[in-house]
């Protein structure tokens, strides 16, 4: 079952733009994790945010978590071409219900952006 | 530096064929793997996750099992595909230190699964 859900499905913005996504969560969590997918390709770690955290920041990206809300964004500052990707966010949830917590991912962002 | 192989990158195969992906990671001991499957603008599913040699464990009743003969090796199959089973197939590593999820993942590049 799906724990975290992105917003929007899709953003389009122009290269030097700000990107911002969202993703909301249902149940508690310990820590929340942003992954980049470029087109048929794996997914790419970005930014783990741990539950104690309100924010974080690697170099052009930064994470908020707002744990009351059960929300977090991403936001990418000046945007490149290659940034253009699949945004997911992933949120740990019990899995086989043995005590055993995986990460569960949302369908993600698709980001286009335009030159 | 740790690296993460898929094999293959895009496999095309009949209804009722066998299966066997295989993923194989270096440069790290005693990971935590996975297998995940992704459909068309779908989020990621998880299959299989396996913390040791040996080790399995599902949550999604299906017709693939998953196999860790070795430290460091990861083997998704079927005997019998079905039409349901297309899609893209990740396989994925995490340090085994604490919770697996409260660890990044490291991802394969995905093998591309047709099932005619």
């Amino acid at each position: 079952s799906q724990q975290g859900e992105e917003d929007p499905q899709a953003l389009s913005i122009q290269e030097g733009e700000n990107a911002t996504m969202n993703c909301s969560y249902k149940t508690s969590i310990n820590n929340l994790q942003w992954y980049r997918q470029n087109s048929g390709r794996g997914l790419v770690h970005l930014i783990l945010i741990r539950s104690n955290e309100r924010e974080k920041h690697s170099g052009r990206l930064r994470v908020t978590l707002d744990t009351s809300k059960k929300s977090s964004s991403l936001l990418i500052t000046a945007s490149r071409a290659a940034d253009t990707a699949s945004y997911f966010c992933a949120t740990p949830r019990s899995f086989s219900g043995a005590g055993s917590y995986q990460l569960t991912f949302g369908k993600g962002t698709k980001l286009s952006v335009i030159p | 530096s740790q690296t993460i192989h898929q094999w293959p990158a895009t496999l095309v195969q009949p209804v009722g064929s066998p299966l066997s992906l295989e993923c194989t990671v270096e440069g790290t001991s005693n990971p935590n793997l996975y297998w995940y499957r992704q459909a068309a603008g779908r989020g990621l599913q998880l299959l299989f996750y396996s913390v040791g040699i040996g080790q399995i464990s599902s949550e999604v009743p299906q017709n693939l099992s998953a196999s860790r003969p070795q430290d460091r090796q990861f083997i998704l199959s079927s005997k019998k595909l079905l039409l349901s089973d297309s899609g893209f197939y990740l396989c994925a590593w995490s340090v085994s230190t604490g919770m697996g999820s409260n660890q990044p993942q490291h991802f394969g590049d995905g093998t591309r699964l047709s099932i005619l």
